[in-house]
């Protein structure tokens, strides 16, 4: 079984510093790993994914994730925060060869200007 | 070019009333998942389709809940007898054939079962 945990239900910054939006995981296989980011009223959209090869992947809006495989993790971050960041944040995995992804709860970013 | 569009974007209806949610996915995708999510949680995932087959629908509820894709295009969910409990925000997502492809979703219906 896919399970996915996101310990945090909020995260507050300030604007200009750096942030962290944790997600650890368990699967029996191979992860494949998935970051989307969700507005008010607004559907999931993607921001980055691990599949394979380098740990640190890098997405959208100067988003990135490193994928630790010893301490199964795979947390969000971004060198400087943006007013305009502030969302609702998921982290999904995939176990190799499964169909369905599974999401975490979710955290609620809020960056103060 | 165009994402994935859903229709309604909010269905009102009664306790025990026939819904059909329909989900228009990316040109050329041939997957397609309908994902349930409740206030304040994740998305859940309900059912995938290959083409015009459902390739699994491990995460369907009950067997109020159906879905169909007869043409490997649109997709429609329908919910019977709906509850109460039904009441949530349905996502579509779709993407290309392989299972490392980013799911990429539409708006979502808002479904309030009164």
């Amino acid at each position: 079984a896919q399970s996915v945990a996101q310990p945090e239900d909020q995260v507050k910054v300030a604007e200009g510093n750096p942030l962290t939006v944790k997600c650890t995981y368990s699967v029996s296989g191979n992860p494949y790993l998935f970051w989307y980011v969700q507005y008010p009223n607004r559907g999931l959209q993607f921001l980055l994914k691990y599949i394979t090869g380098d740990n640190l992947v890098k997405g959208s809006y100067g988003f990135e994730a490193e994928f630790n495989k010893s301490q199964t993790s795979f947390h969000l971050k971004k060198p400087s925060a943006l007013v305009s960041d502030s969302a609702l944040y998921f982290c999904a995995v995939r176990d190799q060869g499964n169909n369905d992804m599974r999401f975490g709860a979710g955290t609620r970013l809020t960056v103060k200007p | 070019g165009a994402g994935v569009s859903q229709t309604p974007s909010n269905k009102v209806t009664e306790k025990g009333k026939y819904v059909e949610l329909r989900c228009d996915p990316i040109s050329g995708h041939t997957a397609l998942y309908w994902y349930r999510q409740s206030l304040g949680q994740g998305p859940e995932f309900l059912i995938y389709f290959q083409g015009t087959g459902a390739a699994d629908d491990s995460g369907l509820p009950n067997d109020r809940f159906f879905a169909v894709r007869p043409e490997g295009s649109v997709s429609t969910l329908k919910i019977q007898r709906t509850e109460r409990g039904d009441s949530a925000v349905y996502l579509c997502a779709s993407s290309t054939r392989a299972n490392t492809d980013t799911q990429y979703f539409g708006p979502g219906t808002r479904l309030t079962v009164l």
